[in-house]
């Protein structure tokens, strides 16, 4: 299966302290994308990584890529109780003729306590 | 606002109806996508249209159909509805394929 699974499952930190999260995927990808969602709400995207990077930054935000070991990371520096969401990665395969598709995992669920 | 509008926020039906869902993307985006998100199944893309033509299938039951109308805005219609098909229902869109993708605010279904 292509779809990005995230580890761990469910991450609760203080204020101020940094954030990791693994994204494992299975197949080929073209791109890798990690979004943001609130409770019951629209995902917010953050990072898209291209398969040919190994990383980007975005603010407090740092995502890097394993082609290699098919793995991805997405580090929160400096968290704030405002991160509290749950954080997806996605798997994007372009088969040609526009034809895309985004594979989601199963997401990260953050806890930032004040 | 990630300037992706989708109506109604919530929907209230009854099995076996018939609904549809709307939505507008962004100004100037071509790629439509439709995610189906429930507790069980979690985010499952659906379908992606670009510039109205139909590109990708996800999974899409035979139940569900969508389309894109020339001003790019798009419809998905979803019948004879199971309690099963309760869920939020996104839609998404991107400038083109491979990019990043903005979501509506979605649709929350309830079959009863």
């Amino acid at each position: 299966s292509q779809q990005g699974e995230e580890d761990p499952q469910a991450l609760s930190i203080q204020e101020g302290e940094n954030a990791t999260m693994n994204c494992s995927y299975k197949t080929s990808i073209n791109n890798l994308q990690w979004y943001r969602q609130n409770s019951g709400r629209g995902l917010v995207h953050l990072i898209l990584i291209r398969s040919n990077e190994r990383e980007k930054h975005s603010g407090r935000l740092r995502v890097t890529l394993d082609t290699s070991k098919k793995s991805s990371s997405l580090l929160i520096t400096a968290s704030r109780a405002a991160d509290t969401a749950s954080y997806f990665c996605a798997t994007g395969l372009n088969s040609g003729g526009s034809n895309y598709k985004l594979t989601f995992g199963k997401g990260t669920l953050l806890t930032v306590n004040p | 606002d990630s300037g992706v509008t989708q109506t109604p926020k919530h929907l209230i039906t009854a099995t076996g109806q018939r609904v549809t869902l709307r939505c507008s993307p962004r100004s100037g985006d071509l790629s439509v996508y439709w995610y189906q998100q429930s507790l069980d199944q979690g985010l499952q893309f659906l379908i992606q249209y670009y510039n109205g033509e139909e590109r990708a299938k996800g999974n899409i039951l035979e139940r569900f159909s969508a389309q894109q109308f020339p001003d790019l805005h798009s419809e998905l219609n979803l019948s004879s509805l199971e309690l099963g098909d309760s869920a939020l229902y996104f839609c998404a869109s991107s400038v083109a394929s491979d990019y990043e993708q903005y979501f509506g605010p979605g649709t929350r279904l309830t079959v009863t």
